[in-house]
């Protein structure tokens, strides 16, 4: 079945950097994007940025577009996220969602989320 | 960035009546295409969010025709006709018209 699996939860210290991955199966990769959103503990969602898993054409939210990285291959059919310089208030559960590229129907997969927890 | 709000922020409700949540943005959510670019998601409790409706009034494949979505330009409703056990959650309004793509706060959705 469609399914995005992510890889499992990370501790890192205040500096350094996490990579998570979200591995698509179920589907043609390259038909559809792959976003990354956030959930922080009492937050809101928030959107990180997006791949074109065609392309490889990202976007990022300019709030981490200078230590988000997000990567993709299509060989394997893995998206990765990639933050450097982590901080405590990025401790959350990161999420990867796909999007139909030039239709638009929708978030209408999601991966379980990945928790990521910044702590000295 | 597209500000997104919901109301209320809680909803206590009773089995088999209807609910109903309010999402407005400020700014409008209407693309030339004719298309209004709001979704709504629910998140079961420990669950990933679901998509319920996209594109402000489409249902998503597999969702019940019990929830239907309305609105136009900066005005959105999410109506459940019936609400079940199993509607428990916290519904979000998302607009994917521009990025960065931007949630609404939450509506918790519990029973009575």
């Amino acid at each position: 079945q469609v399914q995005l699996v992510q890889s499992g939860a990370e501790v890192k210290k205040p500096g350094a950097s996490v990579r998570i991955s979200c591995k698509a199966s179920g589907y043609t990769f390259t038909d559809y994007a792959i976003h990354w959103l956030r959930q922080a503990p009492g937050q809101k969602f928030e959107w990180v940025g997006w791949i074109n898993a065609a392309d490889g054409h990202t976007k990022y939210s300019k709030k981490f577009q200078d230590r988000v990285t997000i990567t993709r291959d299509t060989s394997a059919t893995i998206a990765y996220l990639e933050m450097s310089s982590l901080r405590s208030d990025d401790t959350a559960v990161y999420f990867c969602a796909r999007i139909r590229l030039f239709y638009y129907y929708g978030m209408d997969v999601w991966g379980l989320g990945t928790t990521v927890t910044v702590s000295s | 960035d597209i500000v997104m709000t919901q109301s209320p922020l809680s909803l206590p409700v009773t089995p088999g009546a209807p609910a109903s949540i309010s999402c407005r943005s400020n700014q409008t959510l209407l693309h030339s295409n004719g298309y209004n670019y709001v979704d709504w998601y629910l998140q079961k409790p420990g669950q990933s969010p679901q998509l319920l409706i996209y594109l402000g009034s489409n249902r998503a494949p597999g969702v019940p025709d019990r929830f239907s979505g309305s609105g136009s330009g900066a005005d959105f409703t999410l109506k459940i006709s019936r609400v079940e056990a199993e509607d428990v959650g916290v519904y979000y309004c998302m607009q994917p018209l521009q990025t960065p793509f931007t949630f609404g706060p939450g509506t918790k959705v519990d029973l009575k």
